[in-house]
């Protein structure tokens, strides 16, 4: 199964309200997450992301907690707005023989919708 | 700077025919990785470089080959194409300042097989 996934495929919000999309991760030596948007018919595009060794990071208008004795990860989106409309996907850091960072490993996605 | 490109965007093969998908990316990043994206699902590694002349598999190579001879490109060929093929093949780059690295991605080639 997938190392890295999301527990609802699809979200449905009021424009202004609140959001938060879940993931759940299975690998415990996992150390960097990220989130990441994809509007239809284009490339993933970086959102934020977190390290293991902290639990919430914020950015602008977003922000990422990380819960690493349940292994889950959340996104919050503040005041969702219609342009936030979009598949959201998280991703943990994969590592390679050399130990090196060596690709990403996506769960599913949640495709968010924005409801006027 | 318009980071990470991708050629086509769109192509229709038959079953056996051959074809290469454009990766460029001028940032200067030596890492670089190409992922399929199946309808509904999340993306998943196929081939990653961590540099000119060095390339890896990731978890779904079969049917495809890559190359690096330059830090700006990084081509992956399907020579003999299959229907499992049908998918949405996305460039991403990195740089190499250590583990925790932000990828980027292209915009995505559509393919479909016949």
């Amino acid at each position: 199964g997938e190392s890295v996934g999301l527990h609802l495929p699809t979200l449905s919000v009021q424009e202004g309200d609140n959001s938060i999309i879940n993931c759940a991760y299975s690998n415990s030596a996992s150390d960097y997450f990220i989130w990441y948007k994809q509007e239809s018919g284009k490339g993933p595009q970086f959102i934020i992301d977190i390290r293991s060794n902290m639990d919430k990071r914020q950015g602008q208008r977003v922000t990422v907690l990380l819960n690493k004795t349940v292994k889950h990860l959340s996104l919050q989106i503040a005041a969702t707005q219609p342009g936030d409309s979009a598949v959201y996907f998280c991703a943990e850091n994969g590592y390679g023989a050399g130990g090196g960072a060596v690709g990403l490993t996506f769960g599913k996605g949640t495709h968010l919708i924005i409801q006027p | 700077n318009a980071g990470v490109t991708q050629t086509p965007k769109f192509r229709i093969l038959k079953i056996g025919q051959s074809m290469t998908l454009q990766c460029t990316q001028d940032m200067n990043h030596n890492y670089m990785y190409w992922y399929r994206q199946d309808p509904g699902m999340g993306l998943k590694l196929i081939y990653y470089s961590v540099g000119a002349g060095i390339t890896d598999k990731g978890e779904v190579p079969n049917g495809y080959n890559v190359s690096r001879s330059t830090t700006e490109d990084f081509p992956l060929r399907l020579e003999l194409a299959a229907p499992s093929q049908t998918s949405v093949y996305f460039c991403a780059s990195s740089s190499a300042s250590g583990t925790y690295e932000t990828q980027y991605f292209g915009p995505g080639t559509r393919l479909l097989v016949l």
